[in-house]
């Protein structure tokens, strides 16, 4: 059921920026948009989320358009440990609460 | 901070045994979520607790997988019996106060059913 299109899978070069789009067309207006990513034998670790403003943190930068159809998560300076899975989730209300519903994410290999 | 605690980290069994899982979320979060994570596939949410009661367990197969969370901290997922197709990371998570707090998850539990 998730509500984003993501790439398969990206390279990027160590020490330069990484930028990982995600479309969310049918996104709602109360609906938040969510990046986590998985490290090899690691569980989904949080990146940053956002409404309507871009949003910065220590790990990234998060692009939101403004008819916030699509976005983009920034990895200022690539390095070869930010080599992962990056998911792009539409946080949605079903059953009672919040939920994150994960696609099959973006396979981002930093290279040398 | 501590993290989410999960163990143990892997398991391997036969098909038509039983296994269980145990969680121990970060300390004072009151939400506590299991997923299912097969090879190659994103997590998705199996159950979803709040305190020590369920929220939503839709997606949970309740003829062969059990969970429960007694005192409204530790959890515990069970398979019983296993299937072939079992065979995933089981991922647990929590967040404070409710779902539309950020989750943070644990390293999970790699299970395989020869």
């Amino acid at each position: 059921d998730a509500k984003t299109t993501q790439p398969t899978s990206m390279d990027c070069a160590e020490g330069r920026a990484a930028n990982l789009p995600c479309n969310h067309s049918t996104i709602s207006g109360n609906e938040y948009v969510y990046w986590y990513r998985q490290i090899h034998s690691q569980g989904p670790q949080y990146i940053i989320h956002g409404l309507k403003n871009n949003e910065t943190n220590e790990m990234a930068s998060l692009i939101i358009t403004e008819d916030r159809k699509s976005s983009t998560l920034i990895l200022p300076h690539a390095t070869l440990r930010d080599t992962a899975v990056y998911y792009c989730i539409v946080r949605v209300y079903s059953s009672n609460d919040y939920k994150l519903s994960f696609g099959a994410g973006t396979t981002v290999t930093v290279r040398a | 901070e501590a993290g989410v605690a999960q163990s143990p980290r892997y398991k391997i069994i036969e098909k038509r045994q039983s296994v269980a899982f145990w969680c121990n979320p970060i300390s004072g979060h009151a939400t506590l979520y299991w997923y299912q994570q097969i090879l190659g596939q994103g997590p998705k949410l199996l159950i979803q607790f709040q305190n020590n009661g369920v929220v939503d367990d839709s997606q949970l197969p309740k003829d062969r997988f059990s969970a429960e969370r007694l005192k409204g901290v530790d959890s515990t997922l069970k398979i019983q019996p296993a299937k072939l197709e079992d065979s995933a990371v089981y991922l647990c998570a929590s967040s404070f106060p409710t779902g539309g707090d950020t989750q943070y998850f644990g390293p999970g539990t790699r299970l395989t059913v020869l």
